[in-house]
């Protein structure tokens, strides 16, 4: 099966700096990528999947990119409630992985 | 609106079982695969069990196949997982979780809201 490495495995930034986050595949899996939002205390939500498009009602301020073996989640202006673990998902090889996730710190 | 409830959780005794149950509205459950992810407490991401939307077709990961069964009742809009022979490493909060996409590979769109099981003597 595809292994998914996130990294870093914690990040801290400060309200309103940009959030990189990045997210590598062991193989291709083309863009059938998909990244998580996992706020404390509640379920996973869905933030890009197609490796850059938007879920329903995220703020523009999330961004996506890349093909192949290297993924990039970006958050432009990092807000207070941007708090969260990040995970990636491959869905292009069965079965379905995730990376191990990053946990995004408010500085 | 879709909603997916989870419930079923608990404390249970090493070698003990349970059956967790995810009860879907706000969507046409019998055309969609259904899977269970779990989250063990401080841990990422793993998905254990997954089912077509017929329930013809399962899978289950390596850490769970032969104990866990996972299984569906389209008639009552309904996902179960049937685990057996529990052990510590199977503590963690148990979502069912919903494609983006039927009838194809997808990323997850709507998640239950997780059900605790916890495995202690």
């Amino acid at each position: 099966e595809i292994v998914m490495t996130q990294s870093p495995a914690t990040l801290s930034v400060s309200p309103g700096q940009r959030a990189t986050l990045s997210c590598r595949a062991s193989q291709s899996v083309n863009s059938d990528l998909a990244w998580y939002q996992q706020k404390p205390g509640q379920a996973p939500s869905l933030l890009i999947y197609g490796a850059s498009t938007r879920a329903t009602g995220i703020p523009a301020r999330f961004s996506a990119s890349g093909s192949g073996t290297e993924f990039t989640l970006t958050i432009s202006s990092l807000q207070s409630e941007d708090l969260a673990l990040y995970y990636c998902q491959q869905y292009d090889n069965w079965p379905p992985t995730f990376g191990q996730g990053t946990r995004l710190e408010i500085k | 609106e879709v909603q997916l409830l989870d419930s079923g959780g608990g404390l249970v005794q090493p070698g003990g079982s349970l059956r967790l149950s995810c009860t879907a509205s706000g969507f046409s459950f019998s055309t969609y695969a259904m899977s269970w992810v779990r989250q063990a407490p401080g841990k990422g991401l793993e998905r254990v069990a997954g089912i077509s939307a017929s329930g013809d077709n399962t899978f289950h990961a390596a850490s769970v196949r032969g104990r866990f069964t996972i299984s569906r009742d389209n008639s009552k809009n309904t996902l179960y997982l049937q685990m057996n022979s529990l052990g510590a490493e199977d503590t963690a909060v148990y979502y069912c979780a919903k494609p983006r996409i039927a009838g194809v590979v997808a990323p997850f769109d709507f998640w239950g809201q997780g059900t605790l099981v916890t495995v202690s003597s």
